[in-house]
Parts: structure tokens; C-alpha cells; sequence
């Protein structure tokens, strides 16, 4: 089945030490982006990439980067975790401007996220 | 700036009851999506259904349908034969038409059945 994939599931670093979370997806969607959801919260979007181009949102940290090296794979860097770092961060896709897609044309398809603890 | 208010941090039901989950936005824009997505607890995000706002007939998928209401900015989602498996954090989203944008999600409702 296509899917998006998140790897780790689970993640702890420790306090400074920088950190790479991983998204695939064989859905062949051209956006892809990435949340952060703290406990018991809405997610928040950090940033997306449609297609080549990077769309970051303006309350995001510098302390966090993306890269998409092709279609399918997309990367969460931190630079250096806080504490408050700590949070579940979701990476979802969407097929923007395609008609008869399953579930339609911008909807957007999520990962099973990936648990990160900051020590 | 658009809004989405999910006014019920949490609701319960009883199983195989109904059970109506409230969801209102702000917009000035005349068409965008709506979203209803389902969290179930350490599980991946799901979409339960979505709603052209062009389109005025209700979205329904299976047990899930959607009481749409453009005038009064109102997404509703009705639950009917609630299942212990339905027991999830439910979002209420918005997005733009056409828009590279991100989905505004409301603060989510937590939903418990009873058996």
C-alpha cells in the first residue's frame, strides 16, 4: 500500500546534540511538510516543501531545517534540541492541483510521527 | 486570519450511540476545504472526511457524515453506532483552495465510548 513513512518511531538525543528525523512516501505527492505536535496539542506546521521549493512558516525556530534531496524522501534537521524541543513531529504529503485523487486534491496524508525525547 | 474552534475539549458516548462533534471557523475566502482527521491515542493521523465548500451536499463516509453549514461557518461531524474503535482525539481542519498553505487545525476534541 502507499504510505508515508517515518523513521525512527522513537528518538531521544540529548540537549544540544543535533538531530535527524527521516519521511518517505511512495504516494508520489508533490508536497511535503512537516509538524510539530506537543502533548495533548493541535500540530503545528514548521515548514513544507512544495515540489523543490521550500515554504517556511514564520514562527519557525532556526534551530530547524529540511532538506528534500528527491520526491520521495524529505529530512528534519535540529541543530541543537532543547527541551522544549521534545514533542511528536509529524511528516504529511499532499497531491496539490491533481483531480481525482483519492480523497481529493490537497488533502494531506500523515506519517505515524516520530516520539521525540530530549535529554 | 483564519480560525477553527473545536468548542468540546471532550465528549463521550456510548457504543452504538450517536454522537456529534462541533467544529466552527473564520473565513473570508468563499471556498476552501474542511477536514475532519482522527488521532487515535499513539496512532497515526487519519483522514475521516472531507467537504468541498462549493459543494452543497453533506460529505458522508459510512458511519461519518458532516453537517455543513456555510452561512454559519459550522462543520459538524456525526458519529452514528459508535464503536469502541471511534475513541480518538478528532481535528477539525481548514484549508484554502488551491493554497500550497498548511492546514489550520482546530484544538481537537478527545472522544471516549463506553461499552
Amino acid at each position: 500500500d502507499a504510505m508515508v513513512i517515518q523513521n525512527p518511531r522513537y528518538q531521544v538525543t540529548q540537549f544540544g546534540k543535533p538531530v535527524t528525523l527521516s519521511c518517505s512516501q511512495t504516494l508520489n505527492h508533490n508536497v511535503m511538510y512537516w509538524y510539530q505536535q506537543k502533548s495533548s496539542q493541535a500540530p503545528k506546521l514548521l515548514f513544507h516543501y512544495y515540489d523543490k521549493d521550500f515554504n517556511n512558516e514564520a514562527d519557525t525556530p532556526d534551530n530547524f531545517q529540511s532538506r528534500r534531496p528527491n520526491t520521495s524522501f524529505c529530512f528534519l534537521d535540529i541543530r541543537s534540541p532543547g527541551l522544549g524541543d521534545a514533542a511528536m513531529y509529524l511528516c504529511a504529503t499532499s497531491r496539490d492541483g491533481t483531480s481525482g485523487t483519492p480523497g481529493g486534491p490537497d488533502t494531506q496524508y500523515f506519517g505515524p510521527g516520530t516520539r521525540l525525547t530530549v535529554l | 486570519a483564519q480560525t477553527v474552534t473545536q468548542s468540546q475539549p471532550e465528549m463521550s458516548v456510548q457504543e452504538a450511540e450517536t454522537v456529534t462533534l462541533s467544529c466552527t471557523y473564520d473565513t473570508s475566502e468563499s471556498d476552501y476545504y474542511l477536514f475532519w482527521y482522527k488521532q487515535p491515542p499513539s496512532r497515526q493521523m487519519i483522514l475521516v472526511i472531507r467537504q468541498e465548500a462549493y459543494k452543497q451536499q453533506n460529505a458522508t463516509e459510512n458511519r461519518f457524515s458532516v453537517n455543513f453549514q456555510k452561512a454559519a461557518k459550522s462543520f459538524s461531524l456525526k458519529i452514528s453506532d459508535s464503536q469502541l474503535g471511534d475513541a480518538a482525539m478528532y481535528f477539525c481542519a481548514y484549508r484554502r483552495l488551491g493554497s500550497q498553505g498548511n492546514l489550520i487545525f482546530g484544538k481537537g476534541t478527545k472522544l471516549s465510548v463506553k461499552p
